[in-house]
């Protein structure tokens, strides 16, 4: 089925450890974007990717690591996981004009 | 300067009643404002958008009220029904840059 789809759906692991969120689209969207969303912060922007081998820093890349060898994939990878990154965490894909944003299911993740 | 401020936070209204959802902006060079509804357990989708070139979009009994001397966007929800509710959230988008988000308003219509 077309669409973006997330995995793991939920994720629970101990600080310290390292953890890869997947995230895959079939529509061939250029842009991709890795959103967490915290009560009260709404959607913080992570990283994103206009294509292929291009990636850039959001509003709170610390901690987290992305690649984009194929345009429907992009992985999100917390190197260290720490409590403080416990969280729901969105991809999302778009074409990048008009710009909507095609979210997937969303991973929620707990760092004990 | 790249903020979106949106209010409120919650907001209970009433069958049939209208829904409204204000945002704050201070960057003028912000060229797009979407408004994304999310259902628990969902991720956001995108709802109604307008561009700073119109005052007004409507798209059933969802409206864009755009303001661009106040640098203030709203989301009315006419005939509020129970399957609105959800979190609705603002963005708005730099010329060169992702959207910035607002905090989001989650919304309950109550039967």
């Amino acid at each position: 089925d077309a669409g973006i789809t997330q995995s793991p759906r939920y994720k629970i692991t101990e600080t310290g450890r390292q953890v890869t969120l997947m995230c895959h689209q079939t529509w061939s969207h250029s842009y991709m974007f890795w959103y967490r969303q915290d009560l009260g912060h709404g959607l913080r922007l992570i990283y994103y990717s206009a294509a292929a081998d291009i990636t850039d820093k959001g509003e709170v890349p610390d901690g987290y690591v992305v690649s984009r060898s194929k345009t429907e994939n992009f992985p999100l990878t917390l190197e260290s996981a720490t409590r403080s990154q416990t969280s729901v965490y969105f991809c999302a894909s778009g074409t990048g004009w008009p710009d909507t944003q095609y979210f997937g299911p969303g991973t929620r993740l707990t760092v004990l | 300067q790249q903020q979106v401020k949106q209010s409120p936070q919650s907001l209970i209204v009433q069958k049939g009643g209208i829904s409204i959802i204000n945002c704050a902006y201070e960057n003028t060079a912000f060229d797009y404002f979407p408004w994304y509804q999310q259902f628990p357990g969902k991720g956001p989708a995108l709802l109604i958008a307008i561009r700073p070139d119109v005052s007004e979009k409507k798209e059933g009994r969802f409206t864009i009220s755009f303001n661009k001397s106040a640098k203030q966007f709203s989301l009315h929800i006419m005939d509020s029904q129970p399957g609105d509710s959800a979190t609705y959230f603002c963005a708005a988008r730099p010329p060169i840059y992702q959207l910035i988000w607002g905090a989001g308003t989650k919304l309950i219509i109550k039967p």
